[in-house]
């Protein structure tokens, strides 16, 4: 079955910094990918999602990036705010299948 | 609209005790999911319906683990004879379509706790 690696587990960036999270997988056969954000105590959020067909997508200070010959596709927060701070995950799933398969996730930390 | 509302919020349960878990999806969401996610986790498939249909079970840890939505729209998780590692938060998400790749709209959780 699928299997997804995120890393880094934590990262804490200065306010105005770039933040980028990593997350490989291991099925071929997945093709839609989002990225959901979970403030502590709240319901997962999704934030964006990239389907297999495209490498790049943007929007506002949120952008992924997807490269399916490695398997791996990033999240990308610019100039970050305090407000980001959450915990991020991604996942991937197979495109016959509903199974989302979550990573383990990413707590990101935005200091003032 | 409304969301996605998950009751009770937090339940605790003795070892042993059976313990029902309520979701309700979005209305006119066709597909419904229900997650596991342990403390420092992420979300842990458990169960898909697509409207009254259970198509996908295979996440289910045991045959303690029953979830159901017998009209298509309310689905309820039923927990037998709890133990202590079946403390986690349970959650429930929705989606519009019945196909794959499309976002999940999430409910705030059941928080379990097995004592």
């Amino acid at each position: 079955g699928e299997n997804v690696e995120q890393h880094p587990s934590t990262l804490s960036v200065q306010e105005g910094d770039s933040a980028v999270i990593k997350c490989t997988y291991s099925d071929s056969a997945s093709n839609y990918f989002p990225w959901y954000k979970q403030e502590l105590g709240k319901r997962p959020q999704l934030i964006i999602d990239i389907r297999s067909n495209v490498g790049e997508k943007k929007d506002q200070r949120i952008a992924v990036t997807l490269n399916k010959t490695a398997k791996h596709f990033s999240l990308h927060i610019t100039e970050t705010q305090p407000e980001d701070s959450a915990v991020y995950f991604c996942a991937a799933v197979r495109g016959y299948g509903q199974n989302f398969v979550f990573g383990p996730g990413t707590r990101l930390s935005v200091l003032p | 609209g409304a969301g996605v509302s998950q009751s009770p919020r937090y339940k605790v349960a003795k070892r042993g005790q059976d313990v029902a878990l309520r979701c309700d999806p979005i209305s006119g969401h066709v597909s419904l999911f229900w997650y596991q996610q342990a403390l420092g986790q992420g979300p842990e498939f458990l169960t898909y319906f697509q409207n009254e249909a259970q198509l996908d079970k295979s996440g289910l840890p045991s045959d303690r683990f029953f979830a159901e939505r017998p009209e298509g729209s309310v689905s309820t998780l039923k927990i037998q004879r709890t133990q202590q590692e079946d403390s986690a938060v349970y959650l429930c998400a929705s989606s519009p379509k019945g196909g794959p790749n499309n976002e999940q709209f999430f409910g705030p959780g059941t928080r379990l706790t097995v004592l």
